[in-house]
């Protein structure tokens, strides 16, 4: 099984800061990778899918990039409504999610 | 506009069945895969079982297989997972979600969820 490591497990940003989420895989794969945010009490949402598309509807501050074993989710520029928990989830081999990152605000 | 609607959840003993069932709209449920997916509490994601757009192909992971069973009624556009032999770590919040491409791939619509409890 390909195992999802999520980086930082906590972060603490403020309103406008540039946010980078990591994600790294056990072992190397293409872009077979997705994004999803969760804020409490609901259901996780798309964001990106195949590293680096945006779903429909996702704002334009959100991006990914990676291949390989490296991945990474960029908030350019935090919105109090971007809090939550991110989760990377590879789907080259199986479905596997990382542990998530959750987001705050300073 | 898509929605999953997840019902049947709830609290159950040791080593008994439980059926959840999803009800889709808003898209020709017949031309996708489905998919379950759950959350044990304060914990991250599991994929728990996919199923092909016929019904005649399913997928699961170690964790579950031989005691789930996930299947479909394309005539109701419902899904449905059939939980046996229960265990306290199947406790979790199951999504109905869809794959739109197929057995590996990401999900783009999930459901609210429905709580399972596996507890004596």
């Amino acid at each position: 099984d390909i195992h999802m490591t999520q980086s930082p497990s906590l972060l603490s940003a403020s309103v406008g800061d540039r946010v980078t989420l990591n994600c790294k895989a056990s072992q190397n794969f293409d872009e077979n990778l997705a994004w999803y945010q969760q804020k409490l009490g609901e259901a996780p949402k798309l964001l990106i899918y195949k590293a680096n598309n945006l779903q429909t509807g996702i704002p334009t501050r959100f991006s990914g990039s990676g291949s390989a074993t490296d991945f990474t989710l960029i908030i350019s520029s935090l919105q109090p409504e971007d809090v939550a928990t991110y989760f990377c989830q590879q789907y080259y081999s199986g479905n596997t999610f990382g542990a998530g990152t959750k987001l705050e605000l300073k | 506009e898509v929605q999953l609607v997840e019902s049947g959840g709830g609290l159950v003993q040791p080593g008994r069945s439980l059926k959840l069932s999803c009800a889709a709209s808003g898209f020709t449920f017949s031309n996708y895969y489905m998919a379950w997916v759950r959350q044990a509490p304060k914990k991250g994601l599991e994929w728990v079982a996919t199923i092909s757009t016929s019904g005649s192909r399913t997928y699961y992971p170690d964790t579950v297989k031989g005691r789930f069973t996930i299947s479909r009624d394309n005539a109701k556009s419902t899904l449905y997972l059939q939980m046996n032999s229960l265990k306290s770590e199947d406790t979790a919040t199951y999504y109905c979600v869809r794959p739109p491409f197929g057995v590996q791939g990401f999900f783009d619509f999930w459901g609210q969820g429905v709580m399972v409890t596996v507890s004596s």
